[in-house]
């Protein structure tokens, strides 16, 4: 398996514009989660699927995010408009189960908002 | 308010001793906890976990090792080799909830 496949690797965008981050979780994991790696922050969980239903967007830091999981292969982080303040590392991860088992990440995307 | 808590930003160990990493919890509700690797450019990897009914878990040279009463767990490297050379993450989890609370991280050097 290849793994959770994320896109783009590197973004740079001008504040106030779109920013679409896509991801590809590993086939048959059932749970999706968004996180965000900030050095002040650490790594932050922004909002979680199970089987392609948010459960918990708490982590959404405000309306300006939001994501989707149209199928069981593929879901969106979209930040509009996106602000300096956003520039971090963004995650995917995956797994069958997150209680016991690890959860598989991908290796994000970093986003510079200028 | 961060739940679980990695004070030492960064530790820097000489190749072949022990790597000590720390990690503080303050929510007596969590029962499972796991260490995350992570290189630059690359996404965090599972490194060992240890279920709340145990005190402590090996895996070759890799130990974790919680004291529930001090809500504090303990990851222990030995021997440090340069490979070693990454951000640890801690991370915790209970039983009724499907997320994973993570830590800063602690940055390791392992210095030849």
């Amino acid at each position: 398996d290849a793994g959770v496949i994320q896109s783009p690797r590197h973004e740079v965008t001008e504040m106030g514009q779109e920013v679409t981050l896509r991801c590809k979780p590993i086939s048959g994991h059932d749970y999706l989660f968004w996180y965000r790696q900030t050095m002040m922050r650490g790594l932050e969980l922004l909002i979680y699927f199970n089987n392609n239903v948010p459960i918990d967007d708490s982590g959404m830091p405000e309306d300006r995010f939001s994501a989707k999981m149209p199928n069981a292969s593929f879901s969106t982080l979209k930040i509009q408009p996106s602000e300096p303040r956003d520039s971090a590392v963004y995650f995917c991860a995956s797994s069958l189960t997150p209680k016991r088992d690890e959860q598989f990440f991908g290796p994000g995307t970093r986003l510079t908002v200028l | 308010d961060q739940q679980v808590k990695q004070n030492s930003p960064s530790l820097s160990v000489q190749e072949g001793r022990i790597s000590i990493l720390n990690c503080d919890y303050t929510n007596s509700m969590f029962d499972y906890f796991l260490w995350y690797k992570k290189y630059p450019a690359e996404g965090p990897t599972f490194l060992i976990s240890i279920s709340s009914i145990k005190d402590k878990n090996e895996d070759g040279r890799f130990t974790v090792f919680l004291n529930k009463s001090a809500k504090h767990l303990s990851l222990h490297i030995v021997p440090s080799q340069p490979g070693d050379s990454a951000v640890y993450f801690c991370a915790a989890n209970m039983n009724r909830d499907d997320k994973i609370i993570f830590g800063k991280g602690t940055r390791l050097h392992i210095l030849p």
